[in-house]
C-alpha cells in the first residue's frame, strides 16, 4: 500500500537555524497538510495545500514558516529561524480529496531545538 | 466553531476486557465523518475506524466498533478483547467539508496484563 514518506526521522538543530522537513505525499492525492505535536499534546494544525497553494493555515504558521511543492512530488515544510518552542514531532499528511477519505499520515520528523 | 471533545485523559483496562473511549463533537454541519487515530508509543498516526455522518450503520474494523450517535453528536471507539498492543494515544477527530481535520485532545490508553 503506498504511504506518505517523511524524512528525516530526527533532526537537531541549534536556535536560530533554518531546517527543512521534507515529506512525499501519496502521488495520487491532492491535498497536503503539515501538523505538528509537542510532547505529550494535541496534534495541532500548521497548513493545507491545494492546487499548488496555500488553502488554509493556522495562526501557528506564522512568517518563520513557509510550504513548498518544488518539483510535483516533494513537500516541505520550512522554518528560517527556528525557536526552543518549535521542539515538536512534525506530520505530514496527504488524502486523496474524494468525499469521506482519510488523511493518511507519514511517520514524523521529530524536531529539536537545542 | 467546530470541537472535538474527549473527556477521558486516561484509562486502563485488563488485557481481554472490553473498553470504550468516549468523543463528543460539535458542528453545525450535516455532512462530515469522524475518524479515531491511534499513536503507539512509536508516534506514528495509524487510522483504526472513520464514519460517514449520513450512515445510520456503525462502523466495524475487527475489535473495534463505533458507537456513533448523530443527535447526541457522540463518537465513542469500543475496544473488544483489549490486546497488549492496543496501548496508546488515541485521537478523535472530525473531518468537516474543506478536508479540514479537528482533533479531540486525545485519550491514553494502558492495557495492562
Amino acid at each position: 500500500e503506498p504511504e506518505v514518506t517523511q524524512t528525516p526521522s530526527h533532526q537537531v538543530t541549534q536556535m536560530g537555524q533554518e531546517v527543512i522537513l521534507r515529506c512525499v505525499p501519496i502521488s495520487n492525492h491532492l491535498y497536503f497538510y503539515w501538523y505538528r505535536q509537542i510532547l505529550g499534546q494535541k496534534v495541532e494544525f500548521l497548513v493545507s495545500f491545494y492546487n499548488n497553494e496555500i488553502s488554509e493555515k493556522s495562526e501557528i504558521f506564522d512568517d518563520q514558516f513557509s510550504v513548498e511543492r518544488p518539483d510535483g512530488s516533494n513537500f516541505t515544510l520550512k522554518i528560517r529561524s527556528t525557536k526552543l518552542e518549535d521542539s515538536a514531532m512534525y506530520f505530514c499528511a496527504s488524502i486523496m480529496g474524494l468525499t469521506g477519505s482519510p488523511l493518511h499520515f507519514g511517520n514524523g520528523t521529530r524536531l529539536t531545538v537545542t | 466553531a467546530q470541537t472535538v471533545t474527549q473527556s477521558q485523559p486516561e484509562m486502563s483496562v485488563q488485557e481481554a476486557e472490553t473498553v470504550t473511549l468516549s468523543c463528543t463533537y460539535d458542528t453545525s454541519e450535516n455532512n462530515y465523518y469522524l475518524f479515531w487515530y491511534k499513536q503507539p508509543p512509536s508516534r506514528q498516526m495509524i487510522l483504526v475506524i472513520r464514519q460517514e455522518a449520513y450512515k445510520q450503520q456503525n462502523a466495524t474494523e475487527n475489535r473495534f466498533s463505533v458507537n456513533f450517535q448523530k443527535a447526541a453528536k457522540s463518537f465513542s471507539l469500543k475496544i473488544s478483547d483489549s490486546q497488549l498492543g492496543d496501548t496508546a494515544m488515541y485521537f478523535c477527530a472530525f473531518m468537516d467539508s474543506n478536508y479540514q481535520l479537528i482533533w479531540g485532545a486525545g485519550t491514553k490508553l494502558i492495557i495492562k496484563p
